[in-house]
């Protein structure tokens, strides 16, 4: 495996089921996001772990719940969602300059999970 | 925080044709990315380019970080062009999308 992977690419789920999206950096990166692409708007940061530590929590609502586990992998529980919630789920990787870890560099993007919520 | 606006938002070009697309920010930045995001979601990395300029193939930026804009322009257009492109731009914390272009490029 190479770049950044996600899994599963598609999934259906109704608003009592729990899942997780699994997210795998190859790269050797230490920060890694979780994006969120509704229809017809921007891209949204959810949320970013910077050496495994969560830095970035955008107000995303509980039912949103990410883990870092270690600086290769990321996951997103997800539990008593919402039909808007639908949308595709991007995560991406990037080496964090500075011992600081205040500047993020060039990121690179998995080919994210595109969630329906029933 | 980083305002990005993206123009056109949309572009309908003839293959062959050459476009330019732009990409105004509000604040200084430390990260400029331009993305090519296809038909299945991926988003595809063009170029990590916070200032100067840089050439790919066909493909080619410029950003000018103290006038706040970056330019991706695309020479000789084909199908497989078409798609989302995107600007974002960081501080030091995290990128910030524009609302993108949509690019079709027929035969």
């Amino acid at each position: 495996e190479t770049g950044v992977t996600q899994t599963p690419r598609h999934l259906v789920m109704g608003m009592t089921n729990k899942k997780s999206l699994k997210c795998e950096q190859h790269l050797g990166h230490n920060a890694m996001y979780w994006y969120k692409q509704s229809a017809k708007k921007p891209l949204e940061l959810m949320f970013v772990y910077n050496f495994k530590e969560q830095t970035e929590n955008n107000s995303v609502p509980s039912r949103f719940s990410p883990e870092c586990p270690n600086s290769s992998h990321l996951f997103l529980h997800l539990h008593t969602l919402q039909p808007e919630d639908s949308a595709l789920y991007l995560c991406a990787s990037s080496q964090v300059a500075g011992t600081s870890g205040s500047s993020y560099n060039e990121q690179f993007f998995g080919p994210g999970t595109r969630l329906t919520v029933l | 925080g980083i305002q990005v606006e993206q123009s056109p938002p949309d572009l309908i070009l003839q293959e062959g044709a050459n476009s330019t697309l732009r990409c105004n920010f509000s604040d200084s930045v430390n990260n400029l990315q331009w993305f090519h995001q296809n038909p299945w979601g991926q988003l595809i990395n063009l170029f990590y380019i916070p200032s100067g300029t840089k050439q790919n193939g066909r493909l080619s930026a410029t950003t000018v970080a103290t006038e706040r804009y970056s330019l991706l322009y695309i020479s000789s257009s084909q199908t497989t062009d078409s798609g989302v492109y995107f600007c974002a731009v960081g501080g030091t914390d995290k990128l910030i999308f524009g609302t993108g272009t949509r690019l079709q490029v027929f035969p």
